[in-house]
């Protein structure tokens, strides 16, 4: 098992660009989460779903979108960049259904610096 | 809303002695799941131990054991006979009633000293 992947490891986008972070799993997990993570804050949940077809907002959404067409793809669409987007990103992936399995397992990352 | 707090922004530990990483947390959901992750300086985010609110016994992964006390509400990482390997990040974190409660912590800098 590859476990989580994420492309790109790193990017710099120009201010106004568009891109797309790819996170993909192949442990037929139902729960994939993006979260980006700052100096000082920890990680921050941006959005998360909970199978094929079902996505929802976490704690900071605004600037990016969603979709979950696949169990095993869960991409991260930044319509229109801005410095403040720039962070680290982590896609995360666990399989639920009991307490013990809610564990998360993280992406290695993607480095996104925003000009 | 829930809340993770880690008041250790840094801690040294001599290499071989045990350490003790605090986490204190706030939820209002009678379920919930505390996590410990580790961070080191190439970035990734690795699980350690996993504790739930309705465990009796505290949880234990090799060297690595969570001091859960309900009442206090604190889920502290203990890590015994410290390792060089052992320095990064540490990230206490929570999952609430749904599974898009989940916080962290700010996390704690762990150094080990030779």
């Amino acid at each position: 098992n590859a476990g989580v992947t994420q492309t790109p490891k790193f990017q710099v986008l120009k201010t106004g660009q568009s891109m797309t972070l790819q996170c993909a799993q192949d442990m037929n997990h139902e729960y994939m989460s993006w979260y980006r993570q700052d100096p000082g804050m920890g990680l921050r949940l941006i959005h998360y779903s909970v199978g094929a077809g079902i996505t929802d907002q976490g704690e900071v959404p605004n600037g990016y979108n969603v979709s979950r067409s696949t169990t095993e793809d869960f991409p991260l669409r930044l319509l229109s960049a801005a410095p403040s987007q720039t962070s680290v990103y982590f896609c995360a992936s666990s399989l639920g259904r009991t307490s013990s399995l809610w564990t998360q397992y993280f992406g290695p990352g993607t480095r996104l610096l925003v000009l | 809303a829930q809340k993770i707090t880690q008041t250790q922004p840094g801690m040294f530990v001599q290499e071989k002695e045990a350490v003790t990483l605090d986490c204190t947390y706030d939820t209002s959901d009678p379920s919930y799941g505390l996590f410990w992750y580790k961070q080191p300086s190439s970035g990734e985010m690795i699980f350690l131990i996993y504790q739930g609110s309705y465990d009796q016994q505290n949880a234990t992964e090799g060297r690595y054991s969570l001091n859960f006390q309900k009442a206090r509400k604190s889920a502290n990482l203990v890590i015994s006979a410290s390792q060089l390997g052992d320095s990064a990040m540490y990230f206490c974190a929570m999952r609430g009633g749904g599974y898009q409660k989940v916080t962290f912590g700010t996390g704690t800098k762990l150094q080990v000293i030779p």
